[in-house]
């Protein structure tokens, strides 16, 4: 089955510094990759997410980039705000799986102001 | 459209109990899911149910945990004789059959006294 690591498990970034987050996957018939923001005691939610036929996608100061041939994608967060502390998750969805997805441990991003 | 929702939002019961968590998928919606989710924990990924197929149960921690679902709508996720380390929240999630990624509920938390 698929297996996905995360780092850091903890981030710590001055307002208006630039934050990334990297996930390793290690089945290479991976082809969905979204990531989830989650605050403190609220739901995951889907933030922005890659398919396989492209290496980077943005969203306003969110952008993932994805390199398959080393089995990682990554969350960059530009700008950050005090309101982009959260914790991050990112997931993997094999090719033959439906739409089953395999989380990464998360990451704890504290935004200083 | 309406969310995922869950209920109740706040379980307390006493260890031994059998408690019935509760999920409505968005409509539509063929893939559902239970995740747990211990206090700052990770997604431990439970049941998967996909349209009329037989579920993934390969999650699910021991044989007190058992998941249901009619059709394609309301999933109950039943924990008989619960234990205090059953305490967390529990997240269901839904998703078309293939495409995008999974939006959550807001979870229920369950407390084992």
């Amino acid at each position: 089955g698929e297996n996905v690591e995360q780092h850091p498990s903890t981030l710590s970034v001055q307002e208006g510094d630039s934050a990334v987050i990297k996930c390793t996957y290690s089945d290479s018939a991976s082809n969905y990759f979204p990531w989830y923001k989650q605050e403190l005691g609220k739901r995951p939610q889907l933030i922005i997410d890659i398919r396989s036929n492209v290496g980077e996608k943005k969203d306003q100061r969110i952008a993932v980039t994805l390199n398959k041939t080393a089995k990682h994608f990554s969350l960059h967060i530009t700008e950050t705000q005090p309101e982009d502390s959260a914790v991050y998750f990112c997931a993997a969805r094999l090719n033959n799986a439906g739409n089953m997805l395999t989380f990464g441990g998360g990451t704890r991003l504290m935004v200083k102001p | 459209g309406a969310g995922v929702s869950q209920s109740p939002s706040n379980k307390v019961t006493e260890k031994g109990k059998d408690v019935e968590l509760r999920c409505d998928p968005i409509s539509g919606h063929t893939a559902l899911y239970w995740y747990r989710q211990r206090l700052g924990q990770g997604l431990e990924f439970l049941i998967y149910f996909q349209g009329n197929s037989a579920p993934d149960k390969s999650g699910l921690p021991s044989d007190r945990f058992s998941a249901e679902r009619t059709g394609e709508s309301v999933s109950t996720l039943t924990i008989q004789r619960t234990q205090q380390e059953d305490s967390a929240v529990y997240l269901c999630a839904s998703s078309p059959a293939f495409g995008t990624g999974q939006y959550f509920g807001p979870g229920t938390r369950l407390t084992v006294t």
